[in-house]
């Protein structure tokens, strides 16, 4: 298994308070990608990275921020957690490098805004 | 935008069968990758099957096979000799090179009755 962790594992916040979830890889992949699980939607990206400090924003980033300051952590943080962020939120990481696209995930992080 | 469609939000197979998940993808593009990942009530996401679109054969992984109609768009995956372990949430996922990130369909719930 590709080593991927995800800490907290498991969070309740409180509406206005800001969060910040952790993805740490010991895999030294270049990309780095931060997803939401919701019934019915699949799996939708927030942000994504394709460096140190590299990083763009994907399908459903608003409200959402990320810093990636060093090849194995990925941050997301929520400025202002609010009840449409309660979801499972899924790191994963990619090499890409000799055709190599596959994406490995973390265990996912359970978030409840309440 | 790249689209990825599974139009069978859940299936159900009995043991021992055979069933087949249907995905089918929207692009311009003629040279990228398909996916087929499984998650199980552990949340884990696990890779399932990958095909590269310039290849013609379909890949195969054990019981996993697919059916990858490129003309049509069509990436279908078959089960064969269904397991109690094979129920999960299933998904598809399209991916071009470069640095774009895994667009995925929204899961195909499979059960299998014993």
């Amino acid at each position: 298994d590709a080593g991927i962790t995800q800490s907290p594992r498991h969070k309740v916040t409180e509406t206005g308070t800001p969060v910040t979830l952790r993805c740490h890889q010991t895999e030294n992949h270049r990309y780095m990608y931060w997803y939401r699980q919701d019934p019915g939607h699949g799996l939708r990206l927030i942000h994504y990275s394709y460096g140190v400090k590299d990083t763009d924003k994907g399908e459903v980033s608003d409200g959402y921020s990320v810093s990636r300051s060093k090849t194995e952590d990925f941050l997301l943080t929520l400025e202002s957690a609010t009840s449409s962020q309660t979801s499972v939120y899924f790191c994963a990481i990619s090499d890409r490098t000799s055709g190599n696209y596959e994406q490995y995930f973390g265990p996912g992080t359970r978030l409840t805004v309440t | 935008a790249q689209t990825v469609t599974q139009s069978q939000p859940e299936m159900s197979v009995q043991e021992a069968e055979t069933v087949t998940l249907s995905c089918t993808y929207d692009t311009s593009e003629s040279d990228y990758y398909l996916f087929w990942y499984k998650q199980p009530p552990s949340r884990q996401m696990i890779l399932v099957i990958r095909q590269e679109a310039y290849k013609q054969q379909n890949a195969t992984e054990n019981r996993f096979s697919v059916n990858f109609q490129k003309a049509a768009k069509s990436f279908s995956l078959k089960i064969s000799d269904s397991q109690l372990g094979d129920a999960a949430m299933y998904f598809c996922a399209y991916l071009v090179g470069g640095n774009t990130p895994l667009v995925f369909g929204k899961g195909t719930r499979l059960s299998v009755i014993a």
